[in-house]
């Protein structure tokens, strides 16, 4: 079974805070996934990287960096924590898109509730 | 997303009834992914169409699309606790190669 793993389950941080978000994959996946979800908005992706080093941006970037130095593992960094960053974080990993087929769906790790105070 | 909308936005059901969750596109759907989320966890995949006119199962959940990819029906049978959770779908739209445009999930509450 693909296992995603997040660092912390819930976190508090103070206004202005550096934070960082683990994440990782142990199955070899390619692709790995940010998102942050709030109620009523779903799923919105912040960013997601095809390959180590690699990276691009979703919908909603601002105020988050990402980095990808090894394969299995993605970091979403927020520079400068602000109040509107609380939100539940949620990483994913998926095979390949190199066909939309079974087996390419999206694992997610069981998330991280982020709290900026 | 406008692009897909999801219905009800939240759901009670009582024990043992059956219930259907709708996925409803504004354009052509290339794939479409249900998940299950339990409170405060992460996603479950619970299956993927792709076809116009497929229908899959799983235990007691059966999804559908549409003959013409735009809408995808999820249906519970006699409706048990395990089942309460968000409901999310997932849409390929062939826009992009690595999103899925997500619905903003059905909230799922079995009274016993």
């Amino acid at each position: 079974d693909v296992k995603v793993t997040q660092s912390s389950r819930y976190l508090v941080k103070r206004t202005g805070e550096k934070v960082f978000l683990e994440c990782v994959q142990d199955m070899d996946h390619e692709n790995m996934f940010w998102y942050r979800q709030d109620p009523g908005l779903g799923l919105r992706l912040i960013y997601f990287s095809y390959d180590v080093k690699m990276k691009e941006k979703g919908d909603i970037p601002e105020g988050y960096s990402v980095s990808r130095e090894k394969k299995e593992r993605f970091s979403l960094i927020l520079e400068s924590a602000s109040t509107n960053q609380t939100s539940m974080y949620l990483c994913a990993s998926s095979l390949s898109t190199s066909g939309r087929r079974e087996g390419d769906e999206q694992f997610f790790g069981p998330g991280t509730r982020l709290t900026v105070l | 997303s406008q692009e897909l909308e999801q219905s009800p936005q939240s759901l009670i059901v009582q024990e043992g009834k059956n219930l259907t969750i709708n996925c409803t596109s504004s354009k052509t759907l290339y794939g479409l992914y249900w998940y299950k989320q339990k409170y405060g966890e992460g996603l479950i995949f619970l299956m993927m169409l792709q076809k116009g006119g497929e229908e899959k199962s799983h235990e007691k959940i059966t999804a559908k699309l549409d003959e013409k990819k735009q809408q995808s029906s999820l249906h519970i049978t006699a409706s048990q606790p395990s089942h309460a959770g968000i409901y999310l779908c997932g849409a390929d739209f062939r826009d992009s190669n690595y999103q899925l445009i997500w619905g903003a999930g059905t909230k799922l509450i079995i009274k016993p």
